[in-house]
């Protein structure tokens, strides 16, 4: 069964400090995988997403993320964070095979330090 | 351009009352998708419609659940005999159609069952 795992729940780094979010999947094909940001009482945000091809995507906001296959990992990196970054983060994977049911993550809080 | 909206944006009810909560989606799009984010979790899958069938409904966690498009454009999803473990924000999505693997979210409606 597909899966996906952010083992940090919550993650406090200083304003201008980098970041990198931790996010695993588990899934038997080729994935695709997105990452969203979602602030207090809003909905979620794409920030990016991955296909096919390069395995490092940029995203907005300075965001990026890389697909390691054989880690099965799509960490989501931030070389300066800054305080509006301060929200939750969701890492999903979809199925190749359809374009429906997207798996999330538990979702990792992100707080900036003045 | 308009992106998802969803009303209400908080609906308090009570034990065993029946809820309806609205989507509209982005225009011309013509996948629309239901998830349900308990707190401190991630969004959980619960329908899918392409135009104006339910593609995949397994997601709903019981019969008390319904949702139409009969449209294919504005969803309700429609809760009977509410109970309080239905309290959750509710979110809607849409995607341009079945093969575009991007989902643009709503704001969500939050459900609070006393």
């Amino acid at each position: 069964a597909q899966s996906v795992t952010q083992p940090d729940i919550h993650i406090t780094v200083s304003e201008g400090a980098s970041l990198e979010l931790r996010c695993n999947y588990s899934y038997g094909a080729t994935p695709y995988l997105f990452w969203y940001v979602q602030s207090p009482g809003q909905g979620l945000q794409l920030l990016l997403k991955y296909f096919s091809g390069d395995t490092l995507v940029q995203g907005i906001k300075g965001f990026e993320a890389e697909f390691k296959r054989s880690q099965s990992s799509f960490n989501l990196r931030k070389p300066s964070v800054h305080w509006s970054d301060a929200a939750e983060y969701f890492c999903a994977v979809g199925r190749m095979d359809s374009s429906y049911k997207l798996i999330f993550g538990s979702g990792t809080r992100l707080l900036v330090r003045p | 351009g308009a992106g998802v909206s969803q009303t209400p944006s908080n609906k308090v009810t009570e034990k065993g009352k029946y809820v309806e909560l609205r989507c509209d989606p982005i225009s011309g799009h013509t996948a629309l998708y239901w998830y349900r984010q308990s707190l401190g979790q991630g969004p959980e899958f619960l329908i899918y419609f392409q135009g104006t069938g339910a593609a995949d409904d397994s997601g709903l966690p019981n019969d008390r659940f319904f949702a139409v498009r009969p449209e294919g454009s504005v969803s309700t999803l429609k809760i009977q005999r509410t109970e309080r473990g239905d309290s959750a924000v509710y979110l809607c999505a849409s995607s341009p159609n079945a093969g575009e693997k991007t989902q643009y979210f709503g704001p969500g409606t939050r459900l609070l069952v006393l």
